[in-house]
């Protein structure tokens, strides 16, 4: 049974770096990405990226150019740093596994089958 | 503004049937597939549905999806008072060239 547990820091001050770690229990980085998504209180669910084990990045256009995804394949951790925080940015952020091919239809298939347990980022000054 | 098109509430009672709409456009739902989350009140989301219509395996069958065109649907048989929470369609958007997730839904078991 594949486990993610995440961890970081929970109160930043506007323009300061958010930096978080998911650690993967239970199974390998082989043959998956992994990924961040984060909920605003209150809102929905927002992909902000994901990284595959050789280091392959995927972002969403939205964020890319704040966003960097790394990776620690000795540890079997990944991890997320969005930098120049503003209280727009305050949110639960997840990780989870990304599941993503395409499947024999040409039809393009991304879920995440896995989460980890949610860490709440409050920027505030 | 989702992306991505969910109704915000949804409502019925016990051992009704209920379904949630997630409506899109060509660049997603169009061309890709779609998958269904369940969040219950302060926890993570779980997948409840995956390609249009695979339940993982622990969800019950009461869970169905479907997918028409743009559009895809969520039904759930046998409402139960568990089955109370927020539910999102995500799917991968070719121009946006990320994925994308419905505004959610809130289910109530009255």
């Amino acid at each position: 049974q594949v486990q993610l547990q995440q961890w970081g820091a929970g109160l930043l001050k506007p323009s300061e770096t958010l930096s978080l770690t998911c650690a993967v229990y239970g199974g390998s980085f082989s043959g998956y990405y992994w990924s961040w998504i984060r909920q605003p209180p209150g809102k929905g669910l927002e992909w902000i990226g994901e990284i595959n084990e050789n280091g392959h990045t995927n972002y969403n256009p939205s964020l890319k150019s704040r966003a960097i995804i790394s990776l620690d394949t000795s540890k079997i951790q990944f991890s997320l740093k969005l930098s120049s925080v503003t209280a727009a940015d305050t949110a639960v952020y997840y990780c989870a596994r990304s599941v993503d091919y395409y499947d024999s239809s040409g039809y393009y298939d991304f879920y995440f089958d896995y989460w980890g347990q949610g860490t709440l980022v409050t920027v505030s000054s | 503004q989702s992306v991505l098109t969910q109704p915000p509430s949804a409502s019925g009672t016990p051992g009704q049937r209920v379904t949630i709409s997630c409506s899109g456009s060509n660049s997603n739902i169009g061309t890709n597939t779609v998958n269904w989350y369940q969040q219950l009140p302060g926890t993570a989301p779980k997948l409840l549905i995956y390609t249009n219509i695979q339940r993982p395996s622990g969800v019950p069958d009461r869970f169905s999806g479907s997918k028409s065109g743009t559009s895809a649907s969520l039904a759930i048989s046998g409402l139960r008072s568990e089955d109370e929470a927020d539910y999102y369609c995500a799917a991968w958007d070719d121009s946006l060239n990320g994925l994308v997730f419905g505004g959610g839904t809130k289910l109530t078991v009255l």
